[in-house]
Protein backbone atom coordinates (compact mmCIF):
# COMPACT_ATOMS: atom_id res chain seq x y z
CA UNK A 1 0.00 0.00 0.00
CA UNK A 2 0.87 3.29 -0.38
CA UNK A 3 3.54 4.64 2.14
CA UNK A 4 4.71 7.86 3.29
CA UNK A 5 8.12 8.38 5.09
CA UNK A 6 9.95 11.42 6.75
CA UNK A 7 13.35 11.85 7.72
CA UNK A 8 15.09 12.52 10.34
CA UNK A 9 12.60 10.99 12.62
CA UNK A 10 13.95 13.50 15.71
CA UNK A 11 16.08 16.56 15.36
CA UNK A 12 17.71 18.41 17.91
CA UNK A 13 19.11 22.13 17.06
CA UNK A 14 20.20 24.83 19.27
CA UNK A 15 17.71 28.05 19.02
CA UNK A 16 18.75 30.00 15.71
CA UNK A 17 19.83 26.82 13.63
CA UNK A 18 18.15 26.11 10.76
CA UNK A 19 16.10 22.83 10.90
CA UNK A 20 14.56 20.48 7.38
CA UNK A 21 12.04 17.78 7.59
CA UNK A 22 11.63 15.22 4.22
CA UNK A 23 8.69 13.58 3.24
CA UNK A 24 9.15 11.07 0.88
CA UNK A 25 5.77 8.89 -0.66
CA UNK A 26 5.78 5.53 -2.25
CA UNK A 27 3.53 7.12 -5.29
CA UNK A 28 2.36 10.24 -7.15
CA UNK A 29 0.52 12.75 -5.12
CA UNK A 30 -2.10 14.99 -6.30
CA UNK A 31 -1.33 17.40 -3.34
CA UNK A 32 0.51 17.47 0.27
CA UNK A 33 -0.59 18.82 3.35
CA UNK A 34 2.17 19.46 6.68
CA UNK A 35 0.43 19.65 10.30
CA UNK A 36 2.43 20.62 13.49
CA UNK A 37 1.39 18.67 16.49
CA UNK A 38 2.90 20.43 20.14
CA UNK A 39 3.52 18.54 23.05
CA UNK A 40 0.36 17.21 24.18
CA UNK A 41 -1.63 19.06 21.89
CA UNK A 42 -2.96 17.60 18.43
CA UNK A 43 -2.09 17.85 14.73
CA UNK A 44 -2.68 21.66 13.40
CA UNK A 45 -2.83 21.89 9.84
CA UNK A 46 -0.40 24.41 8.38
CA UNK A 47 -0.32 24.29 4.62
CA UNK A 48 -1.12 22.76 1.46
CA UNK A 49 1.25 22.39 -1.49
CA UNK A 50 -0.90 20.81 -5.00
CA UNK A 51 1.44 21.99 -7.58
CA UNK A 52 4.53 20.62 -9.17
CA UNK A 53 7.65 22.26 -7.95
CA UNK A 54 5.76 24.66 -5.61
CA UNK A 55 6.72 26.66 -2.91
CA UNK A 56 5.29 28.64 -0.35
CA UNK A 57 6.54 30.40 2.83
CA UNK A 58 5.20 31.56 5.95
CA UNK A 59 7.10 33.73 7.74
CA UNK A 60 10.74 31.05 8.81
CA UNK A 61 8.83 28.18 7.39
CA UNK A 62 9.42 27.34 3.57
CA UNK A 63 7.28 24.44 1.80
CA UNK A 64 8.81 22.91 -0.97
CA UNK A 65 6.55 19.92 -3.24
CA UNK A 66 8.89 18.25 -5.36
CA UNK A 67 8.96 18.05 -9.12
CA UNK A 68 8.07 14.62 -9.38
CA UNK A 69 4.96 15.40 -6.56
CA UNK A 70 6.31 12.56 -4.82
CA UNK A 71 8.57 14.23 -2.09
CA UNK A 72 8.08 17.74 0.38
CA UNK A 73 10.45 19.49 2.68
CA UNK A 74 9.52 21.67 5.22
CA UNK A 75 12.32 24.15 5.96
CA UNK A 76 12.57 26.10 9.28
CA UNK A 77 14.85 29.34 9.75
CA UNK A 78 16.56 30.56 12.63
CA UNK A 79 15.01 27.77 15.33
CA UNK A 80 12.29 29.11 18.25
CA UNK A 81 11.35 27.68 21.05
CA UNK A 82 8.08 28.03 19.83
CA UNK A 83 8.88 25.14 16.79
CA UNK A 84 9.23 22.59 19.07
CA UNK A 85 6.72 19.79 18.37
CA UNK A 86 6.29 16.85 15.28
CA UNK A 87 6.01 18.05 11.83
CA UNK A 88 3.85 15.72 9.98
CA UNK A 89 3.44 15.48 5.92
CA UNK A 90 0.08 13.83 5.18
CA UNK A 91 -1.06 12.56 1.09
CA UNK A 92 -4.24 12.01 -0.32
CA UNK A 93 -5.26 8.03 -1.06
CA UNK A 94 -7.81 7.11 -3.17
CA UNK A 95 -10.30 4.33 -1.73
CA UNK A 96 -12.60 4.01 -5.16
CA UNK A 97 -15.68 6.11 -6.41
CA UNK A 98 -14.10 9.24 -5.83
CA UNK A 99 -13.38 8.71 -2.22
CA UNK A 100 -10.33 9.28 -0.03
CA UNK A 101 -8.30 8.92 3.13
CA UNK A 102 -5.11 10.42 3.94
CA UNK A 103 -2.08 9.00 4.73
CA UNK A 104 0.37 10.43 7.42
CA UNK A 105 4.11 10.39 7.69
CA UNK A 106 5.55 8.88 10.63
CA UNK A 107 6.61 12.43 11.50
CA UNK A 108 10.03 14.48 12.26
CA UNK A 109 9.77 15.22 16.04
CA UNK A 110 11.91 18.83 16.72
CA UNK A 111 13.68 20.06 20.10
CA UNK A 112 14.95 23.27 20.35
CA UNK A 113 17.88 23.74 22.80
CA UNK A 114 17.87 27.51 24.26
CA UNK B 1 -17.92 26.86 16.28
CA UNK B 2 -16.33 24.43 18.48
CA UNK B 3 -14.79 22.65 15.68
CA UNK B 4 -14.49 19.23 16.60
CA UNK B 5 -14.89 17.86 20.24
CA UNK B 6 -14.22 14.82 21.72
CA UNK B 7 -15.58 13.10 25.07
CA UNK B 8 -13.77 11.93 27.54
CA UNK B 9 -10.40 13.40 27.47
CA UNK B 10 -8.86 10.63 29.97
CA UNK B 11 -10.11 7.34 30.49
CA UNK B 12 -8.68 4.20 32.34
CA UNK B 13 -9.93 0.64 31.30
CA UNK B 14 -9.36 -2.23 33.09
CA UNK B 15 -8.61 -5.53 30.62
CA UNK B 16 -11.54 -7.04 28.96
CA UNK B 17 -13.86 -3.54 29.56
CA UNK B 18 -15.63 -1.98 26.76
CA UNK B 19 -15.90 1.92 26.11
CA UNK B 20 -17.33 4.68 23.47
CA UNK B 21 -15.48 7.34 22.77
CA UNK B 22 -17.69 10.69 21.56
CA UNK B 23 -17.26 12.73 18.93
CA UNK B 24 -18.95 15.53 17.33
CA UNK B 25 -17.97 18.00 14.72
CA UNK B 26 -20.36 21.57 13.99
CA UNK B 27 -18.45 22.49 10.60
CA UNK B 28 -20.96 20.03 8.53
CA UNK B 29 -18.10 18.03 6.97
CA UNK B 30 -18.69 14.74 5.01
CA UNK B 31 -15.52 12.96 6.15
CA UNK B 32 -14.33 12.10 9.52
CA UNK B 33 -11.72 10.08 10.56
CA UNK B 34 -9.95 8.06 13.98
CA UNK B 35 -6.50 8.29 14.36
CA UNK B 36 -4.59 6.31 17.31
CA UNK B 37 -1.45 7.97 18.08
CA UNK B 38 0.80 5.96 20.03
CA UNK B 39 3.62 7.50 22.34
CA UNK B 40 6.32 9.10 20.10
CA UNK B 41 5.18 7.83 17.21
CA UNK B 42 2.96 8.88 13.83
CA UNK B 43 -0.99 8.90 13.27
CA UNK B 44 -2.62 5.55 12.41
CA UNK B 45 -6.01 5.36 10.77
CA UNK B 46 -8.47 2.88 12.77
CA UNK B 47 -11.59 4.18 10.64
CA UNK B 48 -12.96 6.56 8.59
CA UNK B 49 -16.44 7.75 7.02
CA UNK B 50 -17.48 9.68 3.89
CA UNK B 51 -20.93 10.50 4.69
CA UNK B 52 -23.34 9.41 7.25
CA UNK B 53 -24.11 5.67 7.18
CA UNK B 54 -21.10 5.05 5.01
CA UNK B 55 -17.74 3.40 7.18
CA UNK B 56 -15.03 1.82 5.99
CA UNK B 57 -11.42 0.60 7.64
CA UNK B 58 -8.09 2.20 7.97
CA UNK B 59 -5.00 0.48 8.49
CA UNK B 60 -5.73 -0.71 12.14
CA UNK B 61 -9.05 -1.51 12.69
CA UNK B 62 -8.83 -4.59 14.62
CA UNK B 63 -10.29 -4.50 18.35
CA UNK B 64 -12.60 -1.00 17.76
CA UNK B 65 -16.19 -0.69 15.75
CA UNK B 66 -17.30 2.86 14.39
CA UNK B 67 -20.97 3.73 13.42
CA UNK B 68 -22.22 7.16 11.54
CA UNK B 69 -25.98 8.04 11.82
CA UNK B 70 -25.90 11.71 11.76
CA UNK B 71 -22.68 14.05 10.18
CA UNK B 72 -21.94 15.57 13.16
CA UNK B 73 -21.11 12.05 14.70
CA UNK B 74 -18.55 8.90 14.79
CA UNK B 75 -18.29 7.07 18.05
CA UNK B 76 -15.38 4.69 17.71
CA UNK B 77 -16.44 1.76 20.14
CA UNK B 78 -13.45 -0.40 21.72
CA UNK B 79 -14.70 -3.88 22.41
CA UNK B 80 -12.63 -5.85 25.46
CA UNK B 81 -9.88 -3.49 25.88
CA UNK B 82 -6.22 -4.95 25.81
CA UNK B 83 -3.14 -3.28 26.80
CA UNK B 84 -2.29 -2.93 23.55
CA UNK B 85 -5.00 -0.53 22.91
CA UNK B 86 -3.42 2.31 25.20
CA UNK B 87 -2.68 5.28 23.02
CA UNK B 88 -4.26 8.88 22.39
CA UNK B 89 -7.40 8.85 20.29
CA UNK B 90 -7.71 11.29 17.53
CA UNK B 91 -10.98 12.50 16.08
CA UNK B 92 -10.48 14.52 12.52
CA UNK B 93 -12.78 15.85 10.18
CA UNK B 94 -12.95 17.32 6.56
CA UNK B 95 -15.27 18.74 4.55
CA UNK B 96 -14.44 16.45 1.74
CA UNK B 97 -12.47 16.21 -1.70
CA UNK B 98 -8.32 15.92 -1.67
CA UNK B 99 -7.74 19.69 -1.15
CA UNK B 100 -9.36 20.62 2.25
CA UNK B 101 -7.76 20.45 5.12
CA UNK B 102 -8.36 18.39 8.15
CA UNK B 103 -9.28 19.56 11.68
CA UNK B 104 -8.21 17.42 14.43
CA UNK B 105 -9.85 17.18 17.98
CA UNK B 106 -8.14 17.54 21.47
CA UNK B 107 -7.60 13.67 21.56
CA UNK B 108 -8.64 11.14 24.40
CA UNK B 109 -5.80 9.58 26.36
CA UNK B 110 -6.93 6.28 26.98
CA UNK B 111 -4.68 3.44 29.24
CA UNK B 112 -5.23 0.16 29.72
CA UNK B 113 -4.10 -1.89 32.96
Amino acid sequence: GQQVMQIPQYQHVQEGEDFTTYCNSSTTLSNIQWYKQRPGGHPVFLIQLVKSGEVKKQKRLTFQFGEAKKNSSLHITATQTTDVGTYFCAGPSATGAGTYKYIFGTGTRLKVLA
Amino acid sequence: NAGVTQTPKFRILKIGQSMTLQCTQDMNHNYMYWYRQDPGMGLKLIYYSVGAGITDKGEVPNGYNVSRSTTEDFPLRLELAAPSQTSVYFCASTQGGTYNEQFFGPGTRLTVL
